[in-house]
């Protein structure tokens, strides 16, 4: 069983929808949870950073963390075509320093 | 503020041969760590660099090494490159090696092995 499992799409969603990723985790140690979205040809970029369980909005954006359930979540509200990317999930905290171990993403695909 | 900095972007080599590539972080962050991107294996972490040492080493055979400078820019270097080397190289750079600082990435120099 890997450490970090992530379904990895693709998900087809039109315009407007909301949507729905997720992770799960095998490690209780982890205590930060990372949102990153990875456009072709580019490097990860940071969306959402959570610290333990709970909800964090900004914006469209709202990550939940359920660490009793070892279950992290990204909504997007109202998707737009821009948001066609792969969404990474990431985690770290089980060691004390910033070595991330990530989940292997999931292509979005947002149809106009 | 300019984001972090990676050189080449794209590299082709032969097996057997060496490759160094370059991260410049952003500026004030102290810490700079590298992963390796594939198809099959997602991000793998590699090592991380603190005030010019390494802090932390990933899962990887030591043809993988690398360094950091006084001024935090860091090098990875891969010798005897192998066919399985071929990947996008990461960086990611933080103000501090600490969990509780997220960790923000460059856009990568994607390496092909022939």
């Amino acid at each position: 069983q890997k450490e970090v499992e992530q379904d990895p799409g693709p998900l087809s969603v039109p315009e407007g929808a909301i949507v729905s990723l997720n992770c799960t985790y095998s490690n209780s140690a982890f205590q930060y949870f990372m949102w990153y979205r990875q456009y072709s040809r580019k490097g990860p970029e940071l969306l959402m950073y959570t610290y333990s369980s709970g909800n964090k909005e900004d914006g469209r954006f709202t990550a939940q963390v359920d660490k009793s359930s070892k279950y992290i979540s990204l909504f997007i509200r109202d998707s737009q075509p821009s948001d066609s990317a792969t969404y990474l999930c990431a985690m770290s905290g089980d060691s004390g320093y910033s070595t991330l171990t990530f989940g292997k993403g999931t292509m979005l695909l947002v149809s106009p | 503020k300019a984001g972090v900095t990676q050189t080449p972007r794209y590299l082709i080599k032969t097996r057997g041969q060496q490759v160094t590539l370059s991260c410049s972080p952003i500026s004030g962050h102290r810490s700079v760590s590298w992963y390796q991107q594939t198809p099959g294996q997602g991000l793998q972490f590699l090592f991380e660099y603190f005030s010019e040492t390494q802090r932390n080493k990933g899962n990887f055979p030591g043809r993988f090494s690398g360094r950091q400078f006084s001024n935090s820019r860091s090098e990875m270097n891969v010798s005897t490159l192998e066919l399985g080397d071929s990947a996008l190289y990461l960086c990611a750079s933080s103000p501090t090696n600490r969990d509780n600082q997220p960790q923000h990435f460059g856009d990568g120099t994607r390496l092909s092995i022939l």
